[in-house]
């Protein structure tokens, strides 16, 4: 079963900051919070990972509250390439206990 | 490079003829998976590797099976094909030190 909620779909324009916020009600003590990309037909590739406070990589920030129930991912001056599936997991290093839901279509317009 | 490679990445098939999905990953990662991807259903997982001879079903394994005789190989085995199995597959891995997944360019299959 999917730990995650998401929204199913967002629009942007080009140049705008995009957040993605997932909810994680029962996360664990133990998890970490993972972000990952997909384009159509091709594999899911890692964006980013935290467990608590900020992380940022050149490609996005992850924003995690104090109680870790939810999360934000956050990507600058999107372009239309990034138009893209973003899925939301959470799970520990014991990996058999992350699951991908259905993700958030994100579509950048010009 | 490191990667996950795939083969076939497109294959047309008929029902009840068994077939062999093959992955192969050069990062000496520990942990490898397969999941099929279908419209409106997001990634499921099939099966499942902790390492070397250690196998375990994920959420939907019927209709499949795996092997794990070689740290790098993990193929995945459809004994007698049908219809219901026509899906994109992806095949991933990661150290059992990390959470990231690498994953292949996925293997588009269809069944007639």
């Amino acid at each position: 079963l999917a730990k995650t909620t998401q929204p199913i779909s967002m629009d942007s324009y080009e140049g705008q900051e995009v957040n993605i916020t997932c909810s994680h009600n029962n996360i664990a003590t133990n998890d970490y919070i993972t972000w990952y990309q997909q384009f159509p037909s091709q594999g899911p590739r890692f964006i980013i990972q935290g467990y608590k406070t900020k992380v940022t990589n050149e490609v996005a920030s992850l924003f995690i509250p104090a109680d870790r129930k939810s999360s934000t991912l956050s990507l600058p001056r999107v372009s239309l390439s990034d138009t893209a599936v973003y899925y939301c997991l959470v799970g520990s290093y014991n990996n058999n206990d992350m699951r991908f839901g259905a993700g958030t279509r994100l579509t950048v317009k010009p | 490079e490191a990667q996950v490679t795939q083969n076939p990445r497109y294959l047309i098939t008929v029902t009840g003829k068994k077939l062999t999905v093959t992955c192969s990953q050069n990062m000496n990662h520990e942990y490898m998976s397969w999941y099929r991807q279908d419209p409106g259903l997001g990634l499921r997982q099939i099966y499942y590797s902790m390492n070397v001879e250690v196998t375990d079903k994920g959420d939907v394994p019927e209709g499949y099976k795996v092997s794990r005789k070689e740290k790098r190989n993990f193929p995945l085995i459809l004994e007698s094909p049908s219809p219901n199995q026509t899906s994109l597959y992806f095949c991933a891995s990661s150290s059992i030190l990390e959470v990231e997944q690498f994953f292949g360019p996925g293997t588009r299959l269809t069944v007639l």
